[in-house]
């Protein structure tokens, strides 16, 4: 699997737009990018994935580079409850199935 | 539709002792996934389980750990003999298939003393 850079933090202020980038330049074609979120130690959730076009779920967005070497998670409108720990992670789907976890970003989200 | 569930919750062992972490996947969910977070560290995989099958184990530690995924029941990881090192938080996820996205449970907080 494709490896992750991700910024170590970020902080974001309660209600703007969250924009968590993750570069993964080493991607192939057929690695998905997903992303995951672990809130204070608690177990992570699963956010969205994509392959190579934008995604948006009630939860997030995901804009993808045309050259799939880097991608971006939005949060809309985020509150104190989104700060976390995020997770970028590139996989092949159907390979046996485990997640490798880099050090992600920590977001803090302040009042 | 109740979530990954394990437990204990909380599981205090001396050293020497066994530890045994169950997790229930999701309804329908028959791939389990065993991940281990140490304390200030990232999550690790240990292990990936199918009904009666190993699949992965690849992160496991070669003595003293193993894990099971019966017919019947839930997924046990066991550890015998505990030590210090293995305090940790141990998480399960769940999926229909290897292919479809992991749901974690909230995790199994091991203190050795």
């Amino acid at each position: 699997d494709a490896k992750t850079t991700q910024p170590t933090s970020m902080d974001c202020a309660e209600g703007r737009a969250a924009n968590l980038p993750c570069n993964h330049s080493t991607i192939s074609g057929n690695e998905y990018v997903y992303w995951y979120r672990q809130i204070h130690s608690q177990g992570p959730q699963y956010i969205i994935h994509g392959l190579k076009n934008n995604e948006t779920n009630e939860m997030a967005s995901l804009i993808i580079t045309e050259d799939r070497k880097s991608s971006t998670l939005i949060l809309p409108h985020a509150t104190l409850r989104d700060t976390a720990v995020y997770y970028c992670i590139v996989r092949v789907p159907s390979n046996t199935g485990k997640l490798i976890f880099g050090q992600g970003t920590t977001l803090q989200v302040k009042p | 539709n109740a979530g990954v569930m394990q437990n204990p919750r909380h599981l205090v062992r001396r050293r020497g002792q066994e530890a045994r972490l169950r997790c229930s996947p999701m309804k329908g969910h028959s791939h389990v996934y065993w991940y281990r977070q140490l304390p200030e560290e990232g999550l690790k995989f240990m292990v990936y389980l199918q009904k009666e099958n190993i699949i992965d184990e690849s992160g496991m530690p070669k003595e003293r750990f193993s894990a099971e995924f019966p017919k019947e029941g839930p997924s046990i990881l066991r550890i015998q003999q505990v030590v210090r090192g293995d305090s940790a938080a141990y998480f399960c996820a769940s999926s229909p298939d290897s292919a479809y996205e992991q749901y974690f449970g909230p995790g199994t907080r091991l203190t050795v003393t």
